[in-house]
């Protein structure tokens, strides 16, 4: 079982929809639980990060981590032709700055 | 403004030529790391620096060679590429600390024919 796992996708969705990104994970050691946004011909950005249990909300954004499941969400409201693009969970191993990426997910909003 | 620039960004040569891509960072980062990605297998990392002089595998490294002689510099060197190193190559750049975001650079696509 690999550590991190992403549904790939692609994701196709309408304007206005909301959105829902998952990934897994094994180890429960993680602690920190990162959402990387990467527009094409771009380099990675880190768009959200959490450290405990919970959601935790930035604008249209949400993060959901669930320690118990080892699964981690990122929901997009209200999402717009500007969130296309390819997000990413990251997890730091053990606390270090080695970060264990999912695969990504390509999401487009349709205008 | 804070950045991670990757020269080139698009390269294409031949199999056994010596490459050089190059990574400079402008934010005095300890942490700086170099990563492929790849469809269908993500980010990968290749090798990554603590600090000046401290530089360690990551999770592909063969193929491939980094020096850490300035904090700012970060160079990723290919000896005699090989055409399953083409791929997407991404630098990064961070403070220490597993929480920290890291700042990546807008890629280098290198084909080898």
């Amino acid at each position: 079982q690999k550590e991190v796992e992403q549904d790939p996708g692609p994701l196709s969705v309408p304007e206005g929809a909301i959105v829902s990104l998952n990934c897994t994970y094994s180890n429960s050691a993680f602690q920190y639980f990162m959402w990387y946004r990467q527009y094409s011909r771009k380099g990675p950005e880190l768009l959200m990060y959490t450290y405990s249990s919970g959601n935790k909300e930035d604008g249209r954004f949400t993060a959901q981590v669930d320690k118990s499941s080892k699964y981690i969400s990122l929901f997009i409201r209200d999402s717009q032709p500007s969130d296309s693009a390819t997000y990413l969970c990251a997890l730091p191993q053990g606390g270090s700055e080695k970060l264990v990426f999912g695969k990504g997910m390509k999401l487009t909003v349709n205008p | 403004e804070a950045q991670v620039t990757q020269n080139p960004r698009y390269l294409i040569t031949v199999t056994g030529k010596k490459l050089t891509v190059t990574c400079s960072q402008n934010m005095n980062h300890e942490y700086m790391s170099w990563y492929r990605q790849d469809p269908g297998l993500g980010l990968r990392q290749i090798y990554y620096s603590m600090n000046v002089e401290v530089t360690d595998k990551g999770d592909v490294p063969e193929g491939y060679k980094v020096s850490r002689k300035e904090k700012r510099n970060f160079p990723l060197i290919l000896e005699s590429p090989s055409p399953n190193q083409t791929s997407l190559y991404f630098c990064a750049s961070m403070k220490p600390g597993g929480h920290q975001p890291q700042h990546f650079g807008d890629g280098t696509r290198l084909s080898i024919l």
